[in-house]
């Protein structure tokens, strides 16, 4: 079984500082990796994925994420992080097997201050 | 990029009602559509996977009869808690995928759904 890991409840990180949230997975397969951004009482909005190619995988509003096969993670990554990054942050693997369904780990709250 | 409207956004109704929450997909064909279940402070639980013109298949632990999930067209796919009472009260979230695009879910922006 699929399964997706993210260490931190939260992330706090000054305005300005870089911001890393962690996700490690556990496949069998090629792992079909995203990450996805909920701000409060909203549904998920995607940043970014990784399917094949380049282990480093640009997105959404500056947000990146390193594909790493010999650690099995892959981290988010902003340079320089806004007060309106502040949200709950979701990584998760695709299924190819069960219905292409996505296994989500249990989320990161990043806080950024000003 | 792709658009997923749901609706309602928030549902305050009496226990033993049954709600119907709505989810279409505005600019795409979602060949599938994903409910979720999100608890305050946790991580989204998959109810069930639809696909046009065929069953749900729900996960296990999920009433099929207490949640009851059409996906009768490419463009919409319903959600109805049938009798809902406290317990059920929650945030629900869908999201829809095409399979001949294979580009990632697509989520509505979820409901609250508050059973008094």
């Amino acid at each position: 079984a699929q399964s997706v890991a993210q260490p931190e409840d939260q992330v706090n990180v000054a305005e300005g500082n870089p911001l890393t949230v962690k996700c490690t997975y556990s496949v069998s397969g090629n792992p079909y990796l995203f990450w996805y951004v909920q701000y409060p009482n909203r549904g998920l909005q995607f940043l970014l994925k990784y399917i094949t190619g380049d282990n480093l995988v640009k997105g959404s509003y500056g947000f990146e994420a390193e594909f790493n096969k010999s650690q099995t993670s892959f981290h988010l990554k902003k340079p320089s992080a806004l007060v309106s990054d502040s949200a709950l942050y979701f990584c998760a693997v695709r299924d190819m097997a069960a219905g292409n369904k996505l296994t989500f780990g249990g989320g990161t709250r990043v806080l950024v201050k000003p | 990029g792709a658009v997923v409207s749901q609706h309602p956004s928030r549902v305050i109704c009496k226990s033993g009602t049954s709600v119907k929450i709505e989810c279409r997909s505005l600019d795409f064909q979602a060949t599938t559509m994903f409910w979720y279940r999100q608890f305050p402070k946790q991580s989204l639980m998959l109810m069930a996977t639809s696909n046009e013109g065929s069953k749900a298949t729900y996960e296990q632990g999920v009433e099929k009869d207490k949640f009851l999930i059409n996906h009768a067209s490419l463009t919409l796919s319903t959600l109805t808690v049938t009798s809902a009472h406290p317990e059920d009260s929650s945030f629900y979230i869908c999201s829809g995928w095409d399979r001949a695009l294979n580009q990632p879910q697509h989520f509505g922006d979820g409901t609250r759904l508050s059973i008094l």
